[in-house]
């Protein structure tokens, strides 16, 4: 079945350190990809998306590229903020009715 | 932009008890939403699919007796906690899909005690 596979945090970083976190998918056919962010204490939020293959989804300054010849859409970002301070999730659509499959997710903790 | 309202953000309840989470489409329709359960320092799991005028359809391994779901309109799913136990303790979110993307509820957190 689909499935999404994200690297283990937390991750700590340094404010104004450059951001990756990896992930990678299983999937038939052609899902959209999306990375969702979690502040604490709150709901799931979209950061951003991609529909197809090559395509890249931007916001905030975070980007990932949709790679099908990798299976892969890393997040990343130039220079993280404390305010990214967050729970980073990668998914994708299955399925019927535009179910979402989720990563596990990763801790980001930027430390001033 | 859409939003998806949630309540109640936390409850706490008597084990034997049952709640109720409600979860709204302010500003959009939806047949479908969903509804998740997180556990601490964990993902997303996908409980079910809640349609409205119609059964919901459970993932494998949830069991539909145990929580019920209802969608009786194009805004408004229900999830009800029946006979909860301390284990149902969670974090429970709903989700509704809008033209793209998926809009999420702030989220339950239940504890049982």
């Amino acid at each position: 079945g689909n499935s999404v596979t994200q690297m283990e945090g937390p991750v700590t970083l340094s404010e104004e350190a450059f951001l990756t976190i990896n992930c990678t998918y299983t999937a038939t056919g052609y899902p959209s990809l999306f990375w969702y962010v979690q502040y604490p204490g709150e709901g799931l939020q979209l950061l951003l998306k991609a529909t197809k293959a090559d395509d890249k989804g931007s916001n905030k300054g975070f980007e990932a590229t949709y790679r099908k010849e990798t299976t892969s859409f890393h997040l990343e970002k130039g220079s993280v903020q404390v305010s990214d301070s967050a729970v980073y999730f990668c998914s994708l659509t299955s399925g019927g009715y535009n179910k979402l499959i989720f990563g596990a997710g990763t801790r980001l903790a930027v430390h001033p | 932009g859409a939003v998806v309202s949630q309540h109640p953000s936390r409850v706490i309840c008597k084990s034997g008890t049952s709640v109720k989470i409600e979860c709204r489409s302010l500003d959009f329709q939806a047949t479908t939403m969903f509804w998740y359960r997180q556990f601490p320092k964990k993902s997303l799991m996908l409980m079910a699919t809640s349609n409205e005028g119609s059964k919901a359809t459970y993932e494998q391994g949830v069991e539909k007796d145990k929580f019920l779901i209802n969608h009786a309109s194009l805004t408004l799913s229900t999830l009800t906690v029946t006979s909860a136990h301390p284990e149902d303790s969670s974090f429970y979110i709903c989700s509704a899909w809008t033209a793209d993307p998926a809009f999420f509820g702030q989220g339950t957190r239940l504890t049982v005690v």
